[in-house]
């Protein structure tokens, strides 16, 4: 399984852009990289995912490094309701997509 | 589209009682997992399906059961309560495998005594 290695917490202006990184060194060339987030004690809720390419979406924007070794989720004008638990996952490959959350990064978006 | 429900949202069980969670998705997903979250740390797998009829286990299954009889629902069995499943349960579901997103219920918060 590819673990991923993420910052325990990190901190952003409300309006201005939240980068954070992820590393997953040990990837495999099928594997995605998912990002979810949690706020307070919700479900968690899908942002988004990518296997080679950057991506982006209404949410937010993802860059994957061209050896896939890392990732960083970008928010580009992070909110107040931005304030969570960001996780970085990649799941085995298999088919069944059974996603490990680490503990993730909380991010704490400060007016 | 209700999306992922879960019922209850909250319980309180007695050492060796039994109950079953609830999970029912209307988006016609293949794919449903149940996951516990404890205080301050991740989700972690406790089974998984990938179709009707089609169970599997995940990461921490002991001392839970699981059925699949129909797409929509995925209910999850806890048989002789103990306190170290005092938890958070989320139930999840996705249309496929790899490269799909999971969508996840609001959660049932269950505390063992």
């Amino acid at each position: 399984d590819a673990k991923t290695t993420q910052p325990p917490s990190m901190d952003c202006a409300e309006g201005r852009a939240a980068n954070l990184p992820c590393n997953h060194s040990t990837i495999s060339g099928n594997e995605y990289v998912y990002w979810y987030r949690q706020i307070h004690s919700q479900g968690p809720q899908y942002i988004i995912h990518g296997l080679k390419n950057n991506e982006t979406n209404e949410m937010a924007s993802l860059i994957i490094t061209e050896d896939r070794k890392s990732s960083t989720l970008i928010l580009p004008h992070a909110t107040l309701r931005d304030t969570a638990v960001y996780y970085c996952i990649v799941p085995p490959q298999g088919g069944s997509e059974k996603l490990v959350f680490g503990k993730g990064t909380k991010l704490t978006v400060n007016p | 589209n209700a999306g992922v429900t879960q019922t209850p949202k909250f319980r309180i069980l007695k050492i060796g009682q039994s109950m079953t969670l609830q999970c029912t998705q209307d988006m016609n997903h293949n794919y449903m997992y149940w996951y516990r979250q404890d205080p301050g740390m991740g989700l972690k797998l406790i089974y998984y399906s990938v179709g009707a009829g089609i169970t599997d286990k995940g990461e921490v299954p002991n001392g839970y059961n699981v059925s699949r009889s129909t797409t929509e629902d995925f209910p999850l069995r806890l048989e002789l309560a103990a306190p170290s499943q005092t938890s958070v349960y989320f139930c999840a579901s996705s249309f496929g495998g790899a490269g799909h997103e999971q969508y996840f219920g609001p959660g049932t918060r269950l505390t063992v005594t």
